[in-house]
């Protein structure tokens, strides 16, 4: 099925160090969405985009909903344990199903 | 309650049984998800319902998977003779239904395993 192609698969960093993920599509999307999942839990919504173009922060966290509607980015300043896990990016058409990425494993070294 | 929840939280079965998953959305969510997540890899959409009624079943594997929901709330996802291939978390996810809000809130999943 559909799919987004999200980059990196994982990534091992120093604590403190900023992250940066993204996701492409071949496909126009209304919606981006960004989720968090750790083990054992459902996906947290982190940040969403409605409008291309449109930058969003959340506290540490910064993302930008692609001019061309086809790519998002997710970025993650000065990290810290508690964001290790993963990262999904999501896509949506309408008030439908969301087309995900692979996902992006986030590892922190202390 | 305040998020979606699912139940039973894990799931051991044997390969041929039905299983049952059930899902609470959150309240007054008109919009309700099931999604199939196996391991390390990303969520892959099942169905999506719109009140009771399902516009979009696309993403049901086969004819042993069916869901419903009723009263506009509780759903419950069924597959019948279950195969070890069916092992995966399924998550149920909500959303107010409404064009420009569609953001889904996800439940932490039934974890099933189908030995």
């Amino acid at each position: 099925g559909q799919q987004l192609n999200q980059s990196p698969q994982s990534m091992f960093i120093q604590e403190g160090e900023d992250v940066s993920m993204n996701c492409t599509s071949s496909s126009i999307f209304n919606t981006w969405l960004w989720y968090k999942q750790d083990p054992g839990e459902g996906p947290v919504l982190l940040i969403a985009l409605y409008k291309a173009g449109e930058l969003t922060s959340n506290g540490r966290l910064t993302a930008q909903f692609g001019i061309t509607r086809k790519d998002s980015f997710l970025n993650i300043s000065a990290s810290i344990p508690s964001d290790v896990g993963i990262y999904f990016c999501a896509g949506s058409q309408g008030a439908q199903k969301l087309v995900f990425g692979q996902g992006t494993r986030l590892t922190i070294n202390p | 309650g305040a998020g979606v929840s699912q139940s039973p939280s894990n799931k051991v079965t044997e390969k041929g049984k039905d299983v049952e998953l059930r899902c609470d959305p959150i309240s007054g969510h008109t919009a309700l998800y099931w999604y199939r997540q196996s391991l390390g890899q990303g969520l892959e959409f099942l169905i999506y319902f719109q009140g009771n009624s399902a516009p979009d079943k696309s993403g049901l594997p086969s004819d042993r998977f069916s869901a419903e929901r009723t009263g506009g709330s509780v759903s419950t996802l069924t597959i019948q003779r279950t195969q070890q291939e069916d092992s995966a978390v399924y998550l149920c996810a909500s959303s107010l239904g409404l064009r420009g809000e569609e953001t889904q809130y996800f439940g932490p999943g039934t974890r099933l395993l189908v030995l």
